[in-house]
């Protein structure tokens, strides 16, 4: 199965920063998505990441915010801009690959865990 | 509208014993995915189990089996013969149709006591 690399795992950042996260995978991928999991909470999908054209959001999630690139298919980038303490969260990255069960399953990275002062 | 329910967000289990984890889920889609995923306190999402709408057996991992009623709407996980490295939050997850985003219930955090 492949393997996917986050970075950074952790960062303690400050009210007002941006901060970048790297999602590596070690194979072609052809669906990428990004997820937040708030303190205690469940994951909620941010975005799709689309290779060479923009972002698809869900509801509750602009591109100024968290600006997502995706230059080929096994990178992307995730940007939590001007953060808020409300921005502490678990951010992980998600790929679809085929398999076992078809593509029907989505593999996640380790995630990085950002907190906000 | 909730698409999948936990409904419990604590269990303990004896270690070497079976625990059963809910889930319910709600689509009016015929064509859908059920995942389970165990997340330990390192953060990592671990995939587990995978049942598909039309499949007609229930699903099994090794120590995991999925409980399917389609009737009923529900997609319960059974871990058997419990460890202690099993203490984790487990989440349930639903994909629909074609979709391959996944919808999450809000987790169920169990505790293997030796």
């Amino acid at each position: 199965s492949a393997v996917i690399s986050q970075k950074p795992s952790r960062d303690i950042c400050q009210r007002g920063t941006s901060l970048t996260i790297q999602c590596q995978v070690d194979s072609q991928v052809t669906m990428m998505f990004w997820y937040r999991q708030q303190p205690g909470q469940s994951l909620t999908l941010i975005a799709t990441a689309n290779q060479g054209s923009e972002a698809t959001y869900e509801s509750g999630f602009v591109i100024d915010k968290f600006p997502i690139s995706r230059p080929n298919l096994t990178f992307s980038t995730l940007t939590v801009s001007n953060m808020s303490p409300e921005d502490s969260s678990i951010y992980l990255c998600s790929v679809r690959l085929a398999g076992e069960y078809g593509a029907n399953v989505l593999t996640f990275g380790a995630g990085s865990r950002l907190t906000v002062l | 509208a909730q698409k999948i329910t936990q409904t419990q967000p604590g269990m303990f289990v004896q270690e070497k014993e079976a625990v059963t984890l809910d889930c319910t889920y709600d689509t009016s889609d015929p064509s859908y995915g059920l995942f389970w995923y165990k997340q330990p306190s390192s953060g990592e999402m671990i995939f587990l189990i995978y049942q598909g709408s039309y499949d007609q057996q229930n699903a099994t991992e090794g120590r995991y089996s999925l409980n399917f009623q389609k009737a009923r709407k529900s997609a319960n996980l059974v871990i058997s013969a419990s460890q202690l490295g099993d203490s984790a939050m487990y989440f349930c997850a639903m994909r629909e149709s074609d979709d391959y985003k996944l919808s999450f219930g809000a987790g169920t955090t169990v505790t293997v006591r030796a």
